[in-house]
């Protein structure tokens, strides 16, 4: 069983367009993220909920919109997609134990905005 | 700015030679780091992580760390095909959950037989 699930795994939309991607983990961790993969590679943080509570939220458009509806879900709403939302979109979990706050990634889900 | 950085790479080692990762982060209130792998298409995967200084050995990799340059690395010893990949180095900021992992853009490592 896949431990973070995430859906769609591609995804090509048109400029203007509302998407949603989904988040399901089965790993019974209390924190859950989204980060964005760019074409060189970085991995940035997006956003972080721990028990369905916002805890980060970095500087991004406010197109984008995290849902919570329980612990082991986070989804993603993208408003009005632009071209430079293109990108990989990792979910990730993580449940903080002896000093160590492991992030274990979903297999991603590839977004071209054409 | 709270950074982790990387070189880039291309880092191209004989199969069989040790490779070794290096990373520099500019928080001193980082508390653990990891290194991930990333296959091209995949997602990070994680190999290791450390918070002590001194080295960590897991099988044939072993990450090292010194707070006091602020430098993490990896070695990976009898390098094998099987490990060219990007290797993601990352730092967390504190100990609760609102601690941010913070990541390197990565080093691309190429084993050559």
């Amino acid at each position: 069983d896949t431990a973070v699930s995430q859906t769609p795994k591609y995804l090509v939309t048109q400029m203007g367009n509302d998407k949603s991607i989904k988040c399901e983990q089965n790993l019974g961790h209390d924190t859950m993220y989204w980060y964005k993969q760019d074409s060189k590679k970085f991995l940035k943080i997006m956003f972080s909920y721990n028990n369905k509570e916002l805890i980060i939220n970095e500087t991004v458009p406010n197109r984008f919109s995290p849902k919570s509806p329980d612990k082991a879900h986070l989804n993603l709403h993208i408003n009005s997609l632009e071209l430079g939302d293109s990108a990989v979109y990792f979910c990730a979990s993580s449940q903080y134990k002896d000093r160590v706050d492991t992030i274990y990634f979903g297999e991603g889900s590839w977004l071209t905005v054409v | 700015q709270k950074e982790v950085e990387q070189n880039s790479g291309p880092l191209s080692v004989p199969e069989g030679a040790i490779a070794s990762l290096n990373c520099t982060y500019s928080d001193r209130g980082s508390q653990s780091f990891f290194w991930y792998r990333q296959y091209s298409g995949k997602s990070p995967e994680l190999i290791m992580f450390i918070y002590s200084n001194g080295d960590k050995e897991d099988g044939r990799f072993t990450a090292q760390l010194n707070k006091a340059s602020q430098y993490v690395s990896l070695l990976i010893r009898d390098s094998q095909p099987s490990d060219s990949a990007t290797y993601l180095c990352a730092a967390l900021g504190g100990y609760s959950s609102a601690s941010k992992i913070i990541f390197g853009s990565g080093t691309r490592l190429s084993i050559r037989p």
